[in-house]
Formats: structure tokens, C-alpha cells, sequence
């Protein structure tokens, strides 16, 4: 199985920072990984998709890179709205697997 | 658009059985799979397996697999998730979601609300 390991677990911030998650691959799985939103008491939402996509309807102050086995997610003027849980995806063979998560909170 | 709506929450004893219910809202159902993503209490999200309704494919994570059925029919738009026999540390919430495939690339969207199964003695 590939294991998807998040950087940091949380982390806290005030609105209008830039923010950056990491998340590592046990191997290399090219572009195919996805990042999702989480809200409290809610399901989870796709922000990004292939490592660096943004999903429709999604704000243009996220963005996705990177490839073979390092990708991150950034959030650039962290807004109120995005204060959540963010997991990465891979998406390349079974099992899929997921990241710890990387919780957004308020500084 | 489409939508995912899951059945309700669900409190059970260890040992009962239980089949949970994911239902798509469109006809174009049968073009997905399907897949349940489990969330244990305060915890990440884990893949269990996903199934093609078109055929009742399915593939599991090794983790769950003969501990949970995954099952469809499609005449209804239908997908499930079923014990034979719970343990407490089946608690959790689960999530179906739709297999979204584009150019190449494959993820979840739209997810289930979820259901909260709680096993307790």
C-alpha cells in the first residue's frame, strides 16, 4: 500500500497568511493526487485534483504542485472561510490511501 | 447535479448486523463507481472499497475486506455497506462518494452526508 504522509498535523494562522501544506508518497505516484477540504460536522470537498487541477468553484487563492512523490497545497490570503481540515489523496492504485490531515486553525 | 443521500444514523450492539444506504440522484449512476470512506471519531479518512453498479465490481482495501459487503442495485440507484457482525470499533462515520474520472485522473466528488453508526453495548 502507499503511504501518505501530511506535513504539518496543524497549524495556526492568521487571515491573509499564505500557507503551505506538504504531503509525501511512499513512492512515486506522477501527478495523481487530490486535496481535500473539510469542514467540521461535514463531508469532505475536492479542491484540487492530478496534483495541481482546481476543481470548479474552488477560489483561485489555492493552488496544487508537484510530482513523483512531493506534492503541497498552498492557500494564499487565508480567508475565514478556509479555516478546516486538508487531506491529500492518492489516486494512483489500490488501496487508495489518504494523508493524516493537515488541520487550519485560527491564530 | 448530482447528490449522494445516505441513510440514517444507526446504534447497534457488537455482534448485531447492519446494511447502511447510499442513493444517487441521477440516472447516470451506473456511469460511477462508488466508493465508502470510513472516519473513525476525531480521526483521517480511510478507504474501504468501491463498487461499479453497472456490474457489482468490487474491489477492497485489504483492511476491511470480509469484514464489510459492498453491494449495489442499480434499478434504484442504490449503494450499500454491510456487517454481518459489528464491533465496537466500527464506530465511526461513513462516507460513500463518486468515482469522478477525467483525463486520467480519478477523485471524489460528490460525498454522501454521511452516517454515524454507533456500536455500543
Amino acid at each position: 500500500d502507499i503511504q501518505m504522509t501530511q506535513s504539518p498535523s496543524s497549524l495556526s494562522a492568521f487571515v491573509g497568511d499564505r500557507v503551505t501544506i506538504t504531503c509525501r508518497a511512499s513512492q512515486s505516484i506522477n501527478r495523481y493526487l487530490n486535496w481535500y477540504q473539510q469542514k467540521p460536522g461535514k463531508a469532505p470537498n475536492v479542491l484540487i485534483y492530478g496534483a495541481s487541477n482546481l476543481e470548479r468553484r474552488v477560489p483561485s487563492r489555492f493552488s496544487g504542485s508537484g510530482s513523483g512523490t512531493d506534492f503541497t497545497l498552498t492557500i494564499t490570503n487565508l480567508q475565514p472561510e478556509d479555516f478546516a481540515t486538508y487531506y491529500c489523496q492518492q489516486s494512483y492504485s489500490i488501496p487508495l490511501t489518504f494523508g493524516g490531515g493537515t488541520k487550519v486553525e485560527i491564530k | 447535479e448530482v447528490q449522494l443521500v445516505q441513510s440514517g444514523a444507526e446504534v447497534k450492539k457488537p455482534g448485531e448486523s447492519l446494511r447502511i444506504s447510499c442513493k444517487g440522484s441521477e440516472d447516470s449512476f451506473t456511469s460511477y463507481t462508488i466508493s465508502w470512506v470510513r472516519q473513525m471519531p476525531g480521526k483521517g479518512l480511510e478507504w474501504m472499497g468501491r463498487i461499479d453498479p453497472k456490474d457489482s465490481y468490487t474491489r477492497y482495501s485489504s483492511s476491511f475486506q470480509g469484514h464489510v459487503t459492498i453491494s449495489a442495485d442499480k434499478s434504484i440507484n442504490t449503494v450499500y455497506l454491510e456487517w454481518g457482525s459489528l464491533k465496537a470499533s466500527d464506530t465511526a462515520i461513513y462516507h460513500c462518494a463518486r468515482d469522478v474520472t477525467s483525463m486520467d485522473h480519478s477523485w471524489f466528488d460528490p460525498w454522501g452526508q454521511g452516517t454515524l453508526v454507533t456500536v455500543s453495548s
